[in-house]
């Protein structure tokens, strides 16, 4: 069955970096694309970054741009989310999602990472 | 990249149904038949409930239901079940990739 696996989520102070990582397994990882998407405590859903199945095009969310990079190491079924000049306002739970087709359409999540920007 | 727009809250008698809206504009919802849902139970992680405007995955229920009409897409819950309180949000693909969620929907059952 399909299982997205989040991890390095933390605390970091203002202004630092923090790496995410999503581990996949249970469908063929490279022929499929990749969202990050972040809940901040007690708000809503909020689109953070797309990559492409080969990672041939990323996009972002305005908020994030700039600061955030999306990457994937289809060898290693692992997608990621490289995070710097972190601010408060990035606190949240980070989840990774499966684009079922391109569209949009996330047909699987995982169980999400709680990152902490704080001093 | 501005979130789709979504009543606050919506509330319904077990049995009864409820509608859900998800307006946006030309250049989302109304532009493309790729609108989901999403049901978010608290303290999980949200699950796909509808793809591609009226579409359900293998394993939800045949009592959610969606539509959509000009830029305003709706979510339809009938016979209302305790086991449907949650928060619900919706979705569209944009020709930019980069697919704004709905502000979300609080839905209590009485």
């Amino acid at each position: 069955q399909v299982q997205l696996v989040e991890s390095g989520g933390g605390v970091v102070q203002p202004g630092g970096s923090l790496r995410l990582s999503c581990a996949a397994s249970g469908f063929t990882f490279s022929s499929y694309g990749m969202h990050w998407v972040r809940q901040a405590p007690g708000k809503g859903l909020e689109w953070v970054a797309f990559i492409r199945y080969d990672g041939s095009n990323k996009y972002y969310a305005d908020s994030v741009k700039g600061r955030f990079t999306i990457s994937r190491d289809n060898s290693k079924n692992t997608l990621y989310l490289q995070m710097n000049s972190l601010r408060a306002e990035d606190t949240a739970v980070y989840y990774c999602a499966k684009d079922q087709d391109y569209y949009g359409n996330l047909d699987y999540w995982g169980q999400g990472t709680l990152v902490t920007v704080s001093s | 990249q501005s979130a789709l727009t979504q009543p606050a809250s919506v509330s319904g008698s077990p049995g009864q149904s409820i509608t859900i809206s998800c307006t946006g504009t030309s250049s989302d919802v109304g532009g493309y038949n790729y609108v989901s849902w999403y049901q978010q139970h608290p303290g999980k992680a949200p699950k796909l409930m509808i793809y591609e405007v009226s579409n359900r995955p293998s394993g939800v229920s045949n009592r959610f239901s969606g539509s959509k009409s000009g830029n305003t897409a709706s979510l339809t819950i009938s016979g209302l079940q305790a086991e449907d309180e949650a928060d619900y949000y919706c979705s569209s693909y944009t020709s930019s990739s980069t697919p704004p969620f709905g502000t979300g929907t609080k839905v209590t059952v009485l």
